[in-house]
């Protein structure tokens, strides 16, 4: 089966700052690459996604890339704030997006 | 729309007995799963359902059962507890071609 391996497990960068949190992905015929955010207490919610026939998306501060080839992708925050604050999941579908298989976090913490 | 409700938001068992989680979407997603998350370990798998009457199976369905027996709700099983099963489950429900999954804010569960 799939299998998506996620790093740094943790991550703390100062105000302004960028951050960048990067998954590697095992099975080729994965085809759609999503990213959560969870906030403590919280479930996961969607803040970007990728499918394979797009190299590069972005949303305001938050952008994601995709390496087919290498079969690894990143997202990147840049101008990053407190409430930024979170732990985030990269994950991996070869279907329809219904079954994801996650990577195993990474906890950022922004200080101001 | 409330989106995707659990209950019981916290329950502790004794090791042996039987519970239901409850899991409902009001959004008329066809596709809705279960997720375990563990610390460092990520969310996995355990059932997904694509529709009313169809179930399968995740990557960790051991101990778990489920079914389907209308769109809105996708209630999970424990018929025996076992300690390995304290963690914090998530229901999920989502819409085909919106590629987003809609997590509830999950149900904290401790076997003793």
């Amino acid at each position: 089966g799939e299998n998506v391996e996620q790093h740094p497990s943790t991550l703390s960068v100062q105000e302004g700052d960028s951050a960048v949190i990067k998954c590697t992905y095992s099975d080729s015929a994965s085809n759609y690459f999503p990213w959560y955010k969870q906030e403590l207490g919280k479930g996961p919610q969607l803040i970007i996604d990728i499918r394979s026939n797009v190299g590069e998306k972005k949303d305001q501060r938050i952008a994601v890339t995709l390496n087919k080839t290498a079969k690894h992708f990143s997202l990147h925050i840049t101008e990053t704030q407190p409430e930024d604050s979170a732990v985030y999941f990269c994950a991996a579908s070869s279907g329809s997006g219904y079954a994801l298989n996650f990577g195993k976090g990474t906890s950022l913490l922004v200080t101001p | 729309n409330a989106g995707v409700t659990q209950t019981p938001k916290f329950q502790v068992l004794k090791t042996g007995q039987s519970m239901t989680l409850q899991c409902a979407q009001d959004m008329n997603h066809e596709y809705m799963s279960w997720y375990r998350q563990d610390p460092g370990m990520g969310l996995r798998l355990i059932h997904y359902s694509v529709g009313a009457g169809i179930t399968d199976q995740g990557e960790v369905p051991n101990g778990y059962n489920v079914s389907r027996s209308t769109t809105e709700d996708f209630p999970l099983r424990l018929l025996s507890a076992a300690p390995s099963q304290t963690s914090v489950y998530f229901c999920a429900s989502y819409l085909p071609g919106a590629d987003t999954q809609y997590f509830g804010p999950g149900t904290r569960l401790t076997v003793l």
